[in-house]
């Protein structure tokens, strides 16, 4: 499957605790963009990244959240001591390059807080 | 104002009509857009993306950009029941990789 790949699909986790959400973006992809959809709500940007650097974190929240893309394997955004509010979906995106390419989404991680 | 905005519906068309969906941009340096398909549940889909002026047509899909007006147009022709999801505008802002969603248009596509 050479299409932008997320996991888990689907993950639960209890207030406080921490959740990983993996991406691998598209083959011939260096570009990898997160977005957060809310319940009832648009999708939100919330961070660029290419490998080993942060171009754009102008969505991310002020605290709890982090993002990152190493050399090797896939960009993970990480969010600790989760709250209720952290539920949704939480969408990665892949593009060849750097401007007005366009960007192809993996299938989404759904993330649930008890 | 928001940064792009559409219709949220639901616009409700017979089969085999032509859908219009429209969206409107504020930021006029803005230079890329493109429009997505998303069923409940599932992920945006990349339909059609346009960066002059003009029409641009893929099979069943013609997007209409109006730069002067700030306006970009998806027409979907012989529309079908499949058709039926939400259909989400994204404009790239001036200088950056980002893009920014308006919160969509559910169309519905009736028998």
């Amino acid at each position: 499957n050479a299409g932008v790949m997320q996991n888990p699909r689907h993950l639960v986790r209890r207030r406080g605790q921490e959740a990983r959400l993996r991406c691998s973006p598209m083959k011939g992809h260096s570009h990898v963009y997160w977005y957060r959809q809310l319940p009832e709500e648009g999708l939100k940007f919330m961070v660029y990244l290419q490998k080993e650097n942060i171009i754009d974190e102008s969505g991310m929240p002020k605290e709890r959240f982090s993002a990152e893309f190493p050399k090797e394997g896939p960009s993970i955004l990480r969010i600790q001591q989760v709250v209720r509010g952290d539920s949704a979906a939480y969408f990665c995106a892949s593009s060849p390059g750097q401007g007005p390419y366009p960007q192809h989404f993996g299938d989404g991680t759904r993330l649930s807080i008890l | 104002q928001k940064e792009v905005e559409q219709n949220s519906g639901p616009l409700s068309v017979p089969e085999g009509a032509i859908a219009s969906l429209n969206c409107t941009y504020s930021d006029r340096g803005s230079q890329s857009f493109f429009w997505y398909r998303q069923y409940s549940g599932k992920s945006p889909e990349l339909i059609m993306f346009i960066y002059s002026n003009g029409d641009k047509e893929d099979g069943r899909f013609t997007a209409q950009l109006n730069k002067a007006s700030q306006y970009v147009s998806l027409l979907i022709r012989d529309s079908q029941p499949s058709d039926s999801a939400t259909y989400l505008c994204a404009v790239n802002p001036p200088t950056a990789s980002k893009l920014t969603f308006g919160t969509g248009t559910r169309l519905q596509v009736t028998l």
